[in-house]
């Protein structure tokens, strides 16, 4: 069965700063994608970045950026310039690729961010 | 505008009073999903949806029910609440195929009195 891990139940990062959440993954799947969701208090669950196992090269979108670590089972999201905005709870999450829908979520990291 | 909406955002039930939780989209889209989140735990999947096609997770206690009417339409059946379901259920929904992502809803947070 596929786990994830994040070990980092809290972290906190100083607005401007960079930040580095950690996430571990298990599987014996070869093709599988991996997804970072930001929660924020009181508002719905969104989407900040996917990863697509079978692609080398690690995802950007603006501010946020993974090191996809495939042969570690490794998923870190790394959040440059940090601003208020980001404080959140962030979810790792994998979904394998083919004939299924199911998104395993890691048990989450909560993000502050200090002016 | 909202897309998929949960209500209501806040709910208050009885020890062992069946409650209906419910969820609806304007994404079209044939995949919903319900999750119950516990305070400091993972999002865990109850079911989904695939169109009409009901999938149960295994470790889903029979306590719990679902119900989709249409596209449009999911609800969240607990027929005895206990103490231990009080949580947030978070909806969300996607479309199936390569690559997509998933939308959630604002969440219901379930309180058991």
């Amino acid at each position: 069965a596929q786990t994830v891990t994040q070990s980092q139940p809290e972290m906190s990062v100083q607005e401007a700063e960079t930040v580095t959440l950690s996430c571990t993954y298990d599987t014996s799947e070869s093709d599988y994608y991996l997804f970072w969701y930001k929660q924020p208090p009181s508002r719905q669950m969104i989407l900040v970045i996917r990863q697509e196992a079978y692609k080398q090269q690690n995802a950007t979108e603006n501010r946020f950026s993974v090191n996809f670590q495939k042969a570690a089972k490794s998923f870190s999201l790394k959040i440059s310039d940090s601003q208020l905005g980001d404080a959140a709870m962030y979810f790792c999450a994998y979904r394998k690729i083919q004939n299924t829908d199911k998104l395993i979520f890691g048990t989450g990291t909560r993000l502050q961010v200090f002016p | 505008d909202a897309m998929v909406i949960q209500n209501p955002r806040y709910q208050v039930t009885q020890f062992g009073k069946p409650v209906t939780l419910s969820c609806s989209q304007t994404l079209n889209h044939n995949v919903m999903y319900w999750y119950q989140q516990k305070s400091s735990q993972a999002p865990k999947l109850l079911f989904h949806y695939y169109d009409k096609d009901f999938n149960n997770e295994a470790d889903t206690p029979d306590n719990f029910q679902s119900r989709r009417p249409n596209t449009s339409f999911c609800f969240l059946d607990i027929r005895s609440p206990g103490l231990g379901d009080a949580a947030m259920y978070l909806c969300a929904t996607s479309s199936r195929g390569m690559n997509t992502e998933a939308f959630f809803g604002q969440g219901t947070r379930l309180t058991v009195v």
